[in-house]
């Protein structure tokens, strides 16, 4: 079985900080990992995954695979940040997503 | 990319009714999916919507229940049967262009059963 875990419901930073958003999972497979992102009344959209291993919006995260975690990461958190940002795991056979409860990020001004 | 639009948006429904979503995408589609997100929860897929042959259905989700439709590879219908209080939920529709890479979502159908 597949799960993903997010341990925070809610981080709260001030603009300018350090933000980082913790994700673990559990797959016996070879995992694919992403990061989605949904704003407020907007749809929930790709941020970033980890086979790309690119930054988006200054986002990075990186899977390691020794503590199955994919951290989603931002060196100095904007106000347009505040999303609410779910990890997800595709299994191998790419057809089935698995999310994490999310976590809902506030950046106070 | 694929834009995909979903209908009704929301709605609210008597228990014991039933409630036909549905979900039409831009362009042909090889995956179509169906995700719940119930209040204060994450999103959990219900099933895999394939074109000419029935759903596959996940663990806890069953065909009597939401039975889903896929005429053609840019429309797919979800309905939610004899609902319950505890259908109160977002009920998405995605869709994945390429086999393992990302999936585009809906917007999301709010439901509520009184």
């Amino acid at each position: 079985a597949q799960r993903v875990t997010q341990p925070e419901k809610l981080l709260s930073v001030f603009k300018g900080a350090p933000v980082e958003l913790k994700c673990n999972y559990s797959y016996s497979g070879s995992p694919e990992l992403f990061w989605y992102v949904q704003y407020s009344r907007q749809r929930l959209q790709l941020l970033l995954r980890h086979i790309s291993r690119e930054s988006i919006k200054g986002f990075t995260a990186d899977l390691n695979k020794g503590e199955t975690s994919f951290h989603l990461k931002k060196p100095f958190a904007q106000e347009e940040d505040s999303a609410m940002y779910y990890c997800a795991l595709q299994n191998n056979a790419g057809n089935m997503l698995t999310f994490g409860g999310g976590t809902r990020l506030m950046v106070k001004p | 990319s694929a834009v995909i639009s979903q209908k009704p948006s929301r709605d609210i429904c008597q228990r014991g009714t039933s409630l036909t979503i549905q979900c039409q995408v831009d362009s042909q589609v090889t995956m179509m999916f169906w995700y719940r997100q119930q209040p204060g929860q994450s999103l959990t897929l219900i099933a895999t919507a394939n074109q000419g042959s029935e759903a596959t259905y996940e663990s806890g989700f069953v065909i009597d229940k939401f039975p889903i439709s896929r005429p053609n590879l840019t429309f797919s219908t979800l309905t939610v049967s004899n609902m319950s209080p505890e259908d109160s939920s977002i009920y998405l529709c995605s869709v994945g262009l390429v086999r393992g890479n990302e999936q585009f979502f809906g917007p999301g159908t709010r439901l509520t059963v009184l």
